[in-house]
């Protein structure tokens, strides 16, 4: 069964301190890996797109990699801004009975960055 | 107004009320879904349009009824709701033919009483 389970479930780090988020999947063939960062009470902003295992995206403090079971979204020095919930989906190169090719998405990981 | 709108951003209603959320996308895409997001579930998709056309209904109750007059809008009608719909209603769109990044717009927060 398709899967995607992300850790920790919450983080909470101090202005500075760099640490990573974890996000494994179990599909049948990965067609994409995909980031977003959510704040409370809106919706999720897309960060990265990750195809192949060895793929690396960076924006500002943030760094996702990707392995053929697992990514890590890598946070450097972050700061208080930072803080939201990060999602990771995956979407599977199989289509389903419309013909789409469905997003399956983890739990997210809540990250709270004190000054 | 850029990327994907939606409005309202928030609504309390009554389980006999009848409203509707609209969602609205500037980005040219093809394909537009709509999602449930509640505490401690992942999001949910329930309808995907694709050039107007649902390709998908993943079991949603009829009590939530989609409507896409074209590429740029999507509606969801809603009536005889329950408590437990309560949730963050999310409208994504992408291009349909390269079905992968979806933006995402602000989310209608439904209260039901």
């Amino acid at each position: 069964e398709d899967q995607v389970t992300q850790s920790p479930e919450a983080l909470r780090l101090q202005e500075g301190e760099s640490s990573s988020l974890n996000c494994s999947y179990t599909v049948s063939g990965l067609r994409g890996l995909f980031w977003y960062r959510q704040d409370p009470g809106k919706g999720p902003e897309f960060l990265f797109t990750l195809y192949s295992a060895g793929e690396e995206k960076e924006k500002e403090r943030l760094k996702a990699t990707l392995t053929k079971k697992e990514s890590f979204l890598h946070i450097t020095a972050p700061k208080p801004e930072d803080s939201a919930t990060y999602l990771c989906a995956v979407q599977d190169s199989g289509l389903d009975a419309g013909n789409n090719r469905k997003l399956i998405w983890g739990l997210g990981t809540s990250l709270a960055v004190n000054p | 107004e850029t990327g994907v709108t939606q409005t309202p951003r928030h609504l309390v209603m009554g389980m006999t009320n009848k409203k509707s959320l609209k969602c609205e996308q500037h980005l040219g895409h093809n394909a537009m879904y709509w999602y449930k997001q509640s505490a401690k579930k992942p999001l949910e998709l329930m309808f995907v349009y694709n050039f107007k056309e649902q390709t998908e209904n993943n079991s949603v109750p009829s009590r939530f009824s989609p409507e896409c007059p074209n590429s740029s809008h999507l509606f969801l009608h809603l009536h005889t709701l329950q408590p437990e719909d309560s949730a963050l209603y999310l409208c994504a769109s992408s291009q349909a033919r390269q079905p992968d990044t979806q933006y995402f717009g602000p989310g209608t927060r439904l209260t039901v009483l």
